[in-house]
């Protein structure tokens, strides 16, 4: 499998500010993943990356928060924008790899607080 | 996608094995169950998945029933390393690329 590394790995913003988490991949994948996780909570799925067109966002995401990038097979990046304290999450980045694709691979994730 | 019904938490002492039980009864014919986990402070880690056959490779073994409405997760030694949230996925083989995670199973293996 791919090795897949996320920066930063953690960050504190101050509210009404944007971050932007960056998402590596080792080799190309096709499709790339960003998901959420709030605090005590499990993980939802916030959008897929497409290279080269815009990215497909689930129901309650829209793009203009959570602004996503895919320039190409190995990089993706997330911004979450104009952020509050309701933002504090861990955000992880996946992939799907493996001999029939069927596997998520995910990043360590970045740990975001909002102040 | 079928949801799953996981118990919440469960104990388990270092070296022996490790059952985590998940009932899926409204899976269809052509969803696959997966077993991912989580390790504190790190992304989720795909175990092993399977759609009626049992599965083993070298993390765990997977026990499907015959009807497919459950299935058992088992890690054959458990050790300290293996403490983590484990979910159990039922997804579609050509299904929508979300993967509900579910709340998992919050396995402690206690030395």
């Amino acid at each position: 499998s791919a090795v897949i590394s996320q920066k930063p790995s953690r960050d504190i913003c101050q509210r009404g500010t944007s971050l932007t988490i960056q998402c590596q991949v080792d080799s190309q994948v096709t499709m790339m993943f960003w998901y959420r996780q709030q605090p005590g909570q499990s993980l939802t799925l916030i959008a897929t990356a497409n290279q080269g067109s815009e990215a497909t966002y689930e129901s309650g995401f829209v793009i203009d928060k959570f602004p996503i990038s895919r320039p190409n097979l190995t990089f993706s990046t997330l911004t979450v924008s104009n952020m509050s304290p309701e933002d504090s999450s861990i955000y992880l980045c996946s992939y799907r790899g493996g001999s029939g694709n069927e596997k998520l691979f995910f990043g360590s994730g970045t740990q975001l607080s909002v102040l | 996608d079928a949801k799953t019904t996981q118990p919440t938490s469960m104990d388990c002492a270092e070296g022996r094995a490790a059952n985590l039980p998940c009932n899926h009864s409204t899976i269809s014919g052509n969803e696959y169950v997966y077993w991912y986990r989580q390790i504190h402070s790190q992304g989720p880690q795909y175990i092993i998945h399977g759609l009626k056959n049992n599965e083993t490779n070298e993390m765990a073994s997977l026990i499907i029933t015959e009807d497919r409405k459950s299935s058992t997760l088992i890690l054959p030694h458990a050790t300290l390393r293996d403490t983590a949230v484990y979910y159990c996925i039922v997804r579609s083989g050509t299904g929508a690329n979300n993967l509900f995670f579910g709340t998992g199973t919050r396995l402690t293996v206690i030395p």
